[in-house]
């Protein structure tokens, strides 16, 4: 399977807890978004990497909120003392490099739900 | 001000019918591009077909077809010979010429349920 790749699919975790999500992109994406969908809403950007540079930030994502690509291949997406407001689904996509500024398309994953007790 | 508005929050279609969702949007960059995605109950978001606000002619992809109206700044997906595997949520989205590269917005989502 070449798609885009998110473990887990599911965590659930207890407030204050930290989670850490991965996402492995498409091997030939250099671009990498993190969105948040809640129940029901559509997805919401979050975060946005070429290659191994964060160059996109949502308000949408706090302090508590912190997204790495070290090496411009796989991304992983932490979240700190975590809350109730942040149960929601957490999509991963990457996008062909060739994509112009209207017409890119991204690639999702599956998803990691997250629940917060 | 919501930049994309689905107001159908469930359809019903029977098999082999054809369906239509709706979708407006709101912008003011003249450069944008229109996307419908399908999301099954697995969680995956499946992308169906592209508009670019500069396209003359409708976007189509298989039994897909996006009816753009430009002026009234409609985006609405037409399946057409409507199958049970086409059951999912449907999801319209928005991307600026001006923003972020791969910055979508999305609209809330259609419940498409097609009965047989």
């Amino acid at each position: 399977d070449t798609g885009v790749s998110q473990n887990p699919r599911h965590k659930i975790t207890k407030r204050g807890q930290n989670v850490t999500f991965r996402c492995d992109p498409i091997s030939e994406h250099n671009r990498l978004y993190w969105y948040r969908q809640t129940l029901g809403q559509g997805p919401e950007f979050l975060t946005y990497f070429q290659n191994e540079a964060q160059l996109e930030k949502s308000r949408l994502l706090s302090d508590r909120f912190s997204a790495e690509r070290p090496k411009g291949s796989f991304s992983t997406l932490e979240i700190q003392r975590t809350e109730q407001g942040d149960s929601a689904m957490y999509l991963c996509a990457s996008s062909d490099p060739g994509q112009g500024a209207t017409n890119e398309k991204l690639f999702f994953g599956s998803g990691t739900q997250l629940s917060v007790l | 001000a919501q930049k994309i508005t689905q107001t159908q929050p469930g359809m019903f279609v029977q098999e082999k019918e054809a369906v239509t969702l709706d979708c407006t949007y709101d912008t003011s960059d003249p450069s944008y591009g229109l996307f419908w995605y399908k999301q099954p109950s697995s969680g995956e978001m499946i992308f169906l077909i592209y508009q670019g606000s500069y396209d003359q002619q409708n976007a189509t992809e298989g039994r897909y077809s996006l009816n753009f109206q430009k002026a009234r700044k409609s985006a609405n997906l037409v399946i057409s010979a409507s199958q049970l595997g086409d059951s999912a949520m449907y999801f319209c989205a928005m991307i600026e010429g001006g923003s972020t590269l791969g910055r979508l917005y999305f609209g809330r989502g259609t419940q498409l349920t097609v009965w047989p």
